[in-house]
């Protein structure tokens, strides 16, 4: 799998806007671009995916650069219990296996 | 519907012990995946079973590690005999179908430490 570059961490206030960044310039034309997340203490959780468009969902949205060598995980409004560790993971046609790299982890400010 | 379940939550054994960890995955998901994140490293892939069998066990550190799938349901994972390296978190997913748009679904791990 492609490699992904992500900041180590990043802090927001409660109830603002979150954009996480990844950089994926290696990926190739078939890699999905997929976000995880690992709650505390939990295993990790399923976000959001694209490849792409911009893509929509009920936890968050995920803005592709029209090159697809970065995208950005946009939460909305920030909650305290969005606080974890973020990781853009690029999937091909021909692993399963999800490739995780050491992640953002997100900091929520009351 | 019961999410991914592993047990035990946490074992402590000694270094040359036997442990076998167990993974059940949601109902009616064929696919199950074992991950391990050992200390200060990242989560690594161990293997991936398709119903009963193996589909892909390049992640597999050594043969002291063995994993099963009888009957396609839940999963076993042995380690035989432990080691102090392999201390860590071991996470189990699962997925219904297979490809590469699957979101996988996490147990909450087991932490293994080795003495």
């Amino acid at each position: 799998d492609a490699k992904t570059t992500q900041p180590n961490s990043m802090e927001s206030n409660e109830e603002e806007p979150v954009h996480l960044p990844c950089n994926h310039s290696t990926i190739s034309g078939t890699d999905y671009i997929h976000w995880y997340r690992q709650l505390p203490s939990q295993g990790p959780e399923y976000v959001i995916h694209g490849l792409t468009s911009n893509v929509n969902n009920r936890m968050a949205s995920l803005a592709i650069a029209e090159d697809r060598k970065s995208s950005t995980l946009i939460l909305h409004r920030a909650t305290l219990r969005d606080a974890a560790v973020y990781y853009c993971i690029l999937r091909d046609g021909y692993n399963e296996k999800l490739t995780f790299g050491t992640g953002t982890r997100l900091t929520i400010i009351p | 519907e019961a999410g991914v379940t592993q047990f035990p939550s946490h074992s402590v054994i000694e270094k040359g012990q036997t442990v076998t960890l167990r993974c059940d995955p949601i109902s009616g998901h064929d696919n199950l995946y074992w991950y391990r994140r050992v200390m200060g490293k990242e989560i690594k892939f161990l293997l991936h079973f398709v119903k009963e069998s193996k589909q892909d066990e390049s992640g597999m550190p050594n043969n002291r590690f063995l994993a099963e799938r009888t009957g396609g349901t839940y999963s076993t994972l042995k380690v035989q005999p432990a080691e102090l390296e392999d201390s860590g978190v071991y996470f189990c997913a699962s997925s219904q179908e297979s490809g590469l748009l699957n979101e996988q679904f996490f147990g909450p791990g087991t932490r293994l430490t080795v003495l």
